[in-house]
C-alpha cells in the first residue's frame, strides 16, 4: 500500500522557536510538495521538489524553507515560527510522468503556534 | 491568473443525490480532480476527469465537465453518513507541477 507518512501529527511551538516537518515517501515518486491548508483557503503551495536537492517556491514561500536531501525524503523548515503560521500541513508525492498527476498526501501536521 | 471556485457547505439527507459544483479558470487544463478529505485525515483522489472528456461514472459518481463554461460537478448518489467529508476540486495545469486547489466543500449528511 503507497504510503506518505508526516513525521508529527501536532506540534505546539512558541514564537520564534524554529520547526522541523518531515515527510517521507516509500513509492518512488520524483515529486513532493507542501501545502498549508486553512479553512476557507483551500490548499496553498508553499513549496515543491523535483528531484533531490531541487526546490521551487509555490505560491506562499515567505518564512520557510525546504529540504530534499534523498529522494524518499522533504522537509519543511520554519525558521521562526510565527502565530500566522499556525495552520495544517499537508506533503504529497506524485509521478513526474505518466501518470494522471494524482497527488499521494500525508495525515497532515497541525501546528499550533503560540 | 489560475483559480478554483466550489460552494463552502452543502447540506443533504441521507438516500438523496449530492450535486457539489466547481468553476475553474485555467482552460489548459489537462486533468480535473475530486478529492475527499475526511475528518483528521489527508486528502485522497476520489476520481478525475481527463479534459477531452465530457462525463465520467464510478459506480455512485458522476462527474460531469462542461469544457465551455469551464464548469465541474461530482454527483454522489443515494448519499450515506460515511461520505460526510470536505471534496475539494482541483486542476492540474498542463505542462507544470501545479495542481491547483479549490476551497473545499464540506458536505454534511443528515441520518
Amino acid at each position: 500500500d503507497v504510503k506518505v507518512t508526516q513525521s508529527s501529527r501536532y506540534l505546539v511551538k512558541r514564537t520564534g522557536e524554529k520547526v522541523f516537518l518531515e515527510c517521507v515517501q516509500d513509492m518512488d515518486h520524483e515529486n513532493m510538495f507542501w501545502y498549508r491548508q486553512d479553512p476557507g483557503l483551500g490548499l496553498r503551495l508553499i513549496y515543491f521538489s523535483y528531484d533531490v536537492k531541487m526546490k521551487e517556491k509555490g505560491d506562499i514561500p515567505e518564512g520557510y524553507s525546504v529540504s530534499r536531501e534523498k529522494k524518499e525524503r522533504f522537509s519543511l523548515i520554519l525558521e521562526s515560527a510565527s502565530t500566522n503560521q499556525t495552520s495544517m500541513y499537508l506533503c504529497a508525492s506524485s509521478l513526474s510522468q505518466g501518470g494522471t498527476g494524482e497527488l499521494f498526501f500525508g495525515e497532515g501536521s497541525r501546528l499550533t503556534v503560540l | 491568473g489560475e483559480d478554483v471556485e466550489q460552494s463552502l457547505f452543502l447540506s443533504v439527507r441521507e438516500g438523496d443525490s449530492s450535486v457539489i459544483n466547481c468553476t475553474y479558470t485555467d482552460s489548459s487544463s489537462t486533468y480535473l480532480y475530486w478529492y475527499k478529505q475526511e475528518p483528521g485525515a489527508g486528502l485522497q483522489l476520489l476520481t478525475y476527469i481527463f479534459s477531452n472528456m465530457d462525463m465520467k461514472q464510478d459506480q455512485r459518481l458522476t462527474v460531469l465537465l462542461n469544457k465551455k463554461d469551464k464548469h465541474l460537478s461530482l454527483r454522489i448518489a443515494d448519499t450515506q453518513t460515511g461520505d460526510s467529508a470536505i471534496y475539494f476540486c482541483a486542476e492540474s495545469i498542463t505542462g507544470g507541477f501545479k495542481t491547483i486547489f479549490g476551497a473545499g466543500t464540506r458536505l454534511f449528511v443528515k441520518a
